[in-house]
């Protein structure tokens, strides 16, 4: 069973502040993803990895940073939350192969005061 | 460029009819489409996908959709709806043609299933 885990169910944080959230999945997927859902506008692309240290930005990277050192981790860097980051955000992974299937953690609510 | 349209926001059925949920899609190339659920408070899961081959494509908890080339659809649908099939539902694209590696989303849509 492929299990993606995310480090925080919810984070309460202010604005100005340097938000971390950790994605790790078990599976040895090259593929890792960050959106961002929000009522009525569904979920969006933030950043997704291919690879170690390898990153492309997605439809909505300003704001955003990420990092990933290791195959199984891929971060999330918020430099200087804004309350309108506040948002739940979902992690994914999913291998190269045929079959495509995207899998996903069980998502980090954040609020930004 | 790809995109996901769901016209509804909401469906809302009675225990034990038929239920459809809409997708209909737009890419350049050949579309992989996806279907995924979302109980309150939790991550996505995964219900089916078509890459090739029959149109209709069965998944997870008795859901199925049909792939219509013509009407570029993918439409969800269940025979008979369960209280517990509420949740909200999310079609989903990518065009193994194009550089782009992610799944495109659509807004999605709050199934209500009444008892």
């Amino acid at each position: 069973d492929v299990k993606v885990t995310q480090s925080s169910r919810y984070l309460v944080k202010r604005t100005g502040e340097k938000v971390f959230l950790e994605c790790v999945q078990d599976m040895d997927h090259e593929n890792m993803f960050w959106y961002r859902q929000d009522p009525g506008l569904g979920l969006r692309l933030i950043y997704f990895s291919y690879d170690v240290k390898m990153k492309e930005k997605g439809d909505i990277p300003e704001g955003y940073s990420v990092s990933r050192e290791k195959k199984e981790r891929f971060s999330l860097i918020l430099e200087s939350a804004s309350t309108n980051q506040t948002s739940m955000y979902l992690c994914a992974s999913r291998t190269g192969g045929v079959q495509e299937t995207q899998y996903f953690g069980p998502g980090t609510r954040l609020l930004v005061l | 460029a790809q995109s996901v349209a769901q016209p509804e926001d909401q469906v809302n059925v009675a225990e034990g009819n038929p239920l459809t949920v809409k997708c209909t899609y737009s890419v350049s190339g050949n579309p992989y489409l996806f279907w995924y659920v979302q109980y309150p408070n939790r991550g996505l899961q995964f219900l089916l996908k078509y890459i090739t081959g029959d149109n209709l494509v069965k998944g997870s908890y008795g859901f199925e959709a049909e792939f219509n080339k013509s009407q570029t659809s993918f439409h969800l649908k269940k025979p008979s709806a369960l209280v517990s099939d509420s949740a909200l539902y999310f079609c989903a694209v990518r065009v193994m043609d194009t550089g782009r590696r992610a799944l495109t989303f659509g807004s999605g849509t709050r199934l209500q299933v009444q008892p």
